[in-house]
């Protein structure tokens, strides 16, 4: 596989922040995705990052550090609709995604 | 626009039986995919195609077969159904990605088959 590591789980509660850590082998990348997913829905597109810093859209923001091969997604203001899995995925060349296993995260009121 | 569609929804097999997955895109997408995602095992390419009337493997193509006859249709073919296919399969779509600053390209998703194999 592409060595994508992320957490299995993680329980926040609403209102709250959560960060989700991403590691990677760095070798070929052209960008780091992440992506939500909802039970029995297809995956979504949130976030995207090719060069080293901060991207914010509303109340995710993701992070990027190309040299130490690492991300993560940044959720503020959790709500109940956030509970989900977010998927990092990496892309090397043009097209290929390589996905890490998820992590599911579950917002308790 | 209906995006990346997908049919059928659900589907029970009986081991040795064959079947297709249609995937449809009306983005005018290059580049199509199928995946499978299994159970703590996250998304798993199994062939993808980058241009209509082409085709590769991915990670897990063994079992399966592709064909982009048309731009807008990629198929996945299950000649003899195995327990081991049983997942659940989602074909996606994108533009090329041209690397830095020129936008993220990201893949969109169909709403996935659910298939048993019995």
């Amino acid at each position: 596989g592409q060595n994508i590591d992320q957490p299995t789980e993680m329980t926040a509660t609403e209102g709250a922040i959560v960060q989700i850590n991403c590691t990677y082998q760095t070798s070929g990348f052209n960008g780091l995705f992440w992506y939500q997913q909802h039970a029995g829905e297809a995956p979504t597109f949130l976030s995207y990052n090719v060069l080293d810093g901060l991207e914010e859209k509303g109340r995710f923001s993701s992070f990027l550090s190309r040299s130490k091969g690492y991300s993560y997604l940044l959720l503020k203001e959790l709500q109940m609709k956030d509970s989900a899995s977010y998927l990092c995925a990496v892309r090397r060349g043009d097209y290929k995604l390589s996905f890490g296993a998820g992590t599911t995260v579950t917002v308790r009121a | 626009n209906a995006g990346v569609t997908q049919t059928p929804k659900f589907r029970v097999l009986k081991t040795g039986q064959s079947m297709t997955l249609l995937c449809a895109q009306d983005m005018n997408h290059e580049y199509m995919y199928w995946y499978r995602q299994d159970p703590g095992m996250g998304l798993r390419l199994i062939h993808y195609s980058v241009g209509e009337g082409t085709t590769a493997k991915g990670e897990v193509p063994d079992g399966y077969n592709v064909s982009r006859l048309k731009k807008q249709n990629f198929l996945l073919g299950l000649e003899s159904a195995a327990p081991s296919q049983t997942s659940v399969y989602f074909c996606a779509s994108s533009r090329p990605g041209q690397g830095s600053r020129r936008g993220s390209y990201e893949q969109y998703f169909g709403p996935g088959t659910r298939l048993t194999v019995t």
